[in-house]
């Protein structure tokens, strides 16, 4: 199965601070099936990311994926306070569809 | 939208069984319905899918303790999960993977429902 490596596991930042996340996957994965996700304490995930650099609905422009082969890059430009949270990227590209271990974005 | 429901707690060596029922679209649709559960010591780990077909797919790590069906007329899908173990213990969400041919991610998920496996 293809492994996702997020880094770093832990990025402690302040609100209008850039945050950049980073992915790598142990194979090559086709843009169109990598995704980003955060999930806040108690919620389930929500998809920010699809196709590598595509928002999803309702997701502000702050969120931009990029990235190819097998290195993701999320980054979110100005840190709002709700942007606290954890990070996963996640391929469907290779079954079994597989999710890295997340990067904890905290204050 | 999807909303999980199902015993909370399982006893060793049980076999779990969990319900998503689909509201807001149809079940019958392109994409697949999902299962994935969390834990602190696997974090988020992919059981499987169905397509619209029927057609089950699960992840070989779980292969032969696991099904996933579908229930068109309830607008329903179920995980049914056998030789629970304490490793079990996890979040359990269902969700739906988008799958256009084109992309192909999770884009809704259930609010979860936790499974914790003990005597």
């Amino acid at each position: 199965e293809i492994v996702l490596t997020q880094s770093p596991g832990t990025l402690s930042l302040s609100p209008g601070d850039r945050a950049t996340l980073y992915c790598r996957t142990s194979e090559s994965v086709t843009t169109n099936y990598l995704a980003w996700y955060q999930q806040k304490p108690g919620q389930s995930p929500r998809l920010l990311i699809y196709g590598a650099s595509n928002r999803a609905t309702g997701i502000p422009d702050r969120f931009s994926g990029s990235g190819s082969g097998t290195d993701f890059t999320l980054t979110i430009s100005r840190l709002e306070p709700e942007d606290f949270a954890m990070y996963y990227c996640q391929q469907s590209g290779n079954s079994p569809w597989t999710f890295g271990h997340g990067t904890k974005v905290e204050i | 939208r999807l909303q999980e429901s199902g015993p909370g707690l399982v006893k060793p060596s049980g076999t779990l069984s969990l319900t998503c029922a689909v509201s807001g679209g149809a079940i019958r649709s392109i994409h697949r319905w999902t299962w994935v559960r969390q834990s602190p010591e696997k974090g988020l780990d992919w059981i499987g899918e169905i397509s619209q077909t029927g057609s089950a797919t699960y992840n070989p790590s779980l292969s032969g303790r696991v099904t996933i069906s579908v229930d068109e007329d309830k607008k329903q899908f179920s995980l049914k999960m056998t030789s629970m173990a304490a490793a079990d213990t996890a979040v359990y969400y269902c969700g739906r993977l988008y799958n256009s041919g084109w992309f192909r991610h999770f884009d809704s998920w259930g609010q979860g429902i936790l499974v914790t496996v003990s005597s």
